[in-house]
């Protein structure tokens, strides 16, 4: 079993619809919690970082994450056809320095 | 600010040979992470150095090897290349305090013949 596990998709969307991306993880000891967003042909771009339980908002994205559950979300709002990416949920323990990810969803926002 | 930067963007080696990539992470940033990324594994962590210690690594041969220099760039070596080592691979760099803030290069494309 993977540490992190993710759909691979593909999630298909209309445009303006919210979208809810998942993650879930086995290992209890994981603290951070990181979101990337992955164009074809390009690295990975870091979306946004919580630290341990609780809700984070950036513009219209919002990160989820319940440690008791072990489950990571991401939502976004209003979707667009240039949010139309592959996403990757990460996870570490504190001072370990390894990030262990997920495969990723493809997303497609369609217009 | 300029990003990080890998070098070279694309390589083609043949089965036996050895392999070189650089990264130059982001001005400032002291943690430089590597990883290996292929459709059926996704992204799998291989190094982390900081200040020119690795701090940890991950579940791979010791084929694969890396280092950091003095002024944080980086250096990922593959001996002995293998078909399966076909991959992208991804350098990332960060806050040497916050390494939860990774910053990923374009990466170099890889291909084993």
């Amino acid at each position: 079993q993977k540490e992190v596990e993710q759909d691979p998709g593909p999630l298909s969307v209309p445009e303006g619809a919210i979208v809810s991306l998942n993650c879930t993880y086995s290992n209890s000891a994981f603290q951070y919690f990181m979101w990337y967003r992955q164009y074809s042909r390009k690295g990975p771009e870091l979306l946004m970082y919580t630290y341990s339980s609780g809700n984070k908002e950036d513009g219209r994205f919002t990160a989820q994450v319940d440690k008791s559950s072990k489950y990571i979300s991401l939502f976004i709002r209003d979707s667009q056809p240039s949010d139309s990416a592959t996403y990757l949920c990460a996870s570490s323990t504190s001072g370990t320095y390894k990030y262990i990810f997920g495969t990723g969803t493809r997303l497609k926002v369609l217009a | 600010k300029a990003g990080v930067t890998q070098t070279p963007r694309y390589l083609i080696k043949t089965r036996g040979q050895q392999v070189t990539l650089s990264c130059s992470p982001i001005s400032g940033h002291r943690s430089v992470s590597w990883y290996q990324q292929t459709p059926g594994q996704g992204l799998q962590f291989l190094f982390e150095y900081f200040s020119e210690t690795q701090r940890n690594k991950g579940n791979f041969p010791g084929r694969f090897s890396g280092r950091q220099f003095s002024n944080s760039r980086s250096e990922m070596n593959v001996s002995t290349l293998e078909l399966g080592d076909s991959a992208l691979y991804l350098c990332a760099s960060s806050p040497g305090d916050r390494t939860y803030e990774q910053y990923f290069g374009p990466g170099t494309r890889l291909t084993v013949t």
